[in-house]
């Protein structure tokens, strides 16, 4: 079975930096690209990174680049997202999610989120 | 970047009723786009990708087309279950863009 678990999510004030996690299990990690998607409170779905499986492409949301670094570690099932120079704006729940395919790029499985607040 | 339009931006409907929703692309993106559904405090949940093929094991009362620009998410028969909101997402180019979403309550 797929899993997807973040984690690294919490409170943070304007300007700080957090790094999130996401542990995979149950697929070839190595295989698949994987991304970042956020949600906002009450809001609909953004984008914000994608990593192919051997880390050579990497693409972001303008809302994030310069601000955001994705990265993974194949030997450890890891996906990561480190955020500096956090914006109120990027108050969401953020999801990782596995790319299925490498012409379509749907998110086939996702994690269960993780929250992240920036706030005073 | 592309602007993905969802309408309506929320409807209500019976159990067995046949619902209809539509994403209009704000230029060209060929069959690329998917459906994702989210329930209140969940995952979203993939659907369907290249604008008409279904995700294995997602019921066959859900259905995808395109026109052009225009495509349509199609619950032929509502189901209790299906009471979420339905996301559209273009993956034509970057950034991958959705729609605002369309939440499905009941009548």
């Amino acid at each position: 079975e797929v899993q997807l678990v973040e984690s690294g999510g919490g409170l943070v004030q304007p300007g700080g930096s957090l790094r999130l996690s996401c542990a995979a299990s149950g697929f070839t990690f190595s295989s698949y690209s994987m991304n970042w998607v956020r949600q906002a409170p009450g809001k609909g779905l953004e984008w914000v990174s994608y990593i192919s499986s051997s880390s050579s492409t990497i693409y972001y949301a303008d809302s994030v680049k310069g601000r955001f670094t994705i990265s993974r570690d194949n030997a450890k099932n890891s996906l990561y997202l480190q955020m500096n120079s956090l914006r109120d704006e990027d108050t969401a729940v953020y999801y990782c999610a596995s790319d299925g395919h490498v012409v379509w790029h749907y998110f086939d499985y996702w994690g269960q989120g993780t929250l992240v607040t920036v706030s005073s | 970047d592309i602007q993905m339009t969802q309408s309506p931006s929320s409807l209500s409907a019976s159990v067995g009723d046949r619902v209809t929703i539509t994403c209009r692309a704000s230029q060209s993106i060929a069959g690329y786009l998917n459906w994702y559904q989210q329930k209140p405090g969940k995952a979203p949940k993939f659907l369907i990708y290249a604008a008409s093929s279904l995700q294995s094991g997602v019921p066959s009362r859900f259905s995808g087309s395109r026109s052009v620009t225009d495509f349509t998410l199609t619950i032929s028969s509502l189901q209790p279950e299906d009471f979420a909101t339905y996301y559209c997402q273009q993956s034509y180019s970057t950034p991958w863009t959705f729609g605002q979403g369309t939440k499905v309550e009941i009548k």
